[in-house]
């Protein structure tokens, strides 16, 4: 048990372009998503934390208009990169906390690359 | 606030010897402390968990760490590597907040493995 889906695994757009990217966990209800990125070569850095039905709480530095964070369920969140830049390339990770449970179940990440 | 340090950025070992791993945090709080390794282009795997107990934590693949409070180091260990152990490698600690368990990665350890 306990697995979370990213979908799409990878995408390529132009700039300017919104892409959506959505974390699913598939056999439990997550109540707590989380959403990383990671550039190459790097660690993951948490941009931000979403709870079903609550607005999502970005850390320092993240632009909350640049990427916009949905959890309309328990489990289903999604992240959508608005007006993409080639900046924006990178490889995005979410995670799913299980109520109860003091660990976060990774998604596969997504791999974008805009042009 | 909680932060996890790798010393090793890279580490080359030949398969079939001996590997081990640093990982040293800083938490106020007895530390929830994970081990997850990174093949290129792909998610996280859990290698292993300390939340509390035996000191000695035994995970997936033949990887074992051990808990030091007075040292502040969960390191990671395995008797004897094989090729495919070559990977990235995170420590990660989680604190409970409101927003559920929060994790902080380490830089990561690049693990290369001579034959």
């Amino acid at each position: 048990g306990a697995v979370v889906s990213q979908h799409p695994s990878w995408v390529i757009c132009k700039s300017g372009t919104s892409v959506k990217i959505e974390c699913r966990s598939l056999d439990f209800q997550a109540t707590t998503m989380f959403w990383y990125r990671q550039f190459p070569k790097q660690s993951l850095m948490l941009m931000a934390t979403s709870n079903e039905g609550s607005k999502a709480t970005y850390e320092q530095g993240v632009e909350k208009d640049k990427f916009l964070i949905n959890h309309a369920s328990l489990t289903l969140s999604t992240l959508t990169v608005t007006s993409a830049h080639p900046e924006d390339s990178s490889f995005y990770i979410c995670s799913a906390c299980r109520a109860g449970l003091n660990e976060q179940f990774f998604g596969p990440g997504t791999r974008l690359t805009v042009l | 606030a909680q932060s996890v340090t790798q010393p090793d950025i890279h580490i080359t070992v030949s398969e079939g010897a001996s590997l081990e791993l640093r990982c040293n945090y800083s938490y106020g709080a007895t530390p929830y402390l994970f081990w997850y390794v990174q093949s290129p282009g792909q998610g996280l795997q859990l290698l292993l968990k300390y939340f509390s107990g035996d000191t000695l934590v035994q995970g997936i693949k033949g990887f074992e760490a051990e808990f030091k409070r007075s040292q502040s180091s969960f390191n990671l260990r395995k008797p004897s590597v094989h090729w495919s152990d070559a990977a990235e490698y995170f420590c990660a600690v989680g604190a409970l907040d409101g927003a559920g368990n929060m994790l902080t990665f380490g830089g990561g350890t690049r693990l290369m493995v001579k034959p």
